[in-house]
């Protein structure tokens, strides 16, 4: 069975900094797709940027760029020039042909001003 | 369209009780997931259909549990016999076709059995 691992439950940052945000994912497949969703406090869940396997470039999205390390199944989140409103819960989920998206624990990210 | 839309926001009820939930997916979505969050964890996979098929359903689900999807549109989550450990808040997302597609998610709908 697939799993999403992300070992760092709590990070923080300075306003204007940079954060990475690590994930590991676990898998037989060769095609695949990653995901980082955001969660706000009491807001629904919204997508960041995703990735898909075979590509080997690595997504970005205005401040959020991915290192995806296929060979290594890690997938870390880079938010650059962090803002206020970056401050949220982020979930890395993982999905395959005909699955479900199955996602990690999540890690809260704290912005300081 | 509003995106994915969640009825109740909030419930409360004894243990016991039955509860039911509806989602209201973005209408050109032919698949439906149902998840549910505690506290501070990541969403696990409940349930999922396309279109009016209920394809998957998580080991989490129990007979307690019944999600239907009539007509292939809104979807109804039944929570039979409620528990304490059933508190939680319970998700719905929407996706089209394609395994690379965004899901959309609703609010969610939070449930506290006391």
């Amino acid at each position: 069975a697939q799993t999403v691992t992300q070992s760092q439950p709590e990070m923080s940052v300075q306003e204007a900094e940079t954060v990475t945000l690590s994930c590991t994912y676990d898998t037989s497949e060769s095609d695949y797709y990653l995901f980082w969703y955001k969660q706000p406090p009491s807001r629904q869940m919204i997508l960041v940027i995703r990735q898909e396997a075979y590509k080997q470039q690595n997504a970005t999205e205005n401040r959020f760029s991915v290192n995806f390390q296929k060979a290594a199944k890690s997938f870390s989140l880079k938010i650059s020039d962090s803002q206020l409103g970056d401050a949220a819960m982020y979930f890395c989920a993982y999905r395959t042909y005909g699955q479900n998206f199955v996602f990690g624990p999540g890690t809260r990210l704290s912005v300081l001003p | 369209d509003t995106g994915v839309s969640q009825d109740p926001r909030h419930k409360i009820t004894k243990r016991g009780q039955n509860v039911t939930f509806r989602c209201d997916p973005i209408s050109e979505h032919n698949r439906l997931y149902w998840y549910r969050q505690t506290l501070g964890q990541g969403p696990e996979f409940l349930t999922y259909f396309q279109n009016e098929a209920q394809l998957e359903k998580s080991r989490l689900l129990s007979d307690r549990f019944s999600a239907e999807r009539p007509k292939g549109s809104f979807s109804t989550l039944e929570i039979q016999r409620t528990e304490q450990g059933d508190s939680a808040m319970y998700l719905c997302a929407s996706t089209g076709t394609g395994f690379g597609t965004e899901a959309f998610f609703g609010q969610g709908t939070r449930l506290t059995v006391v």
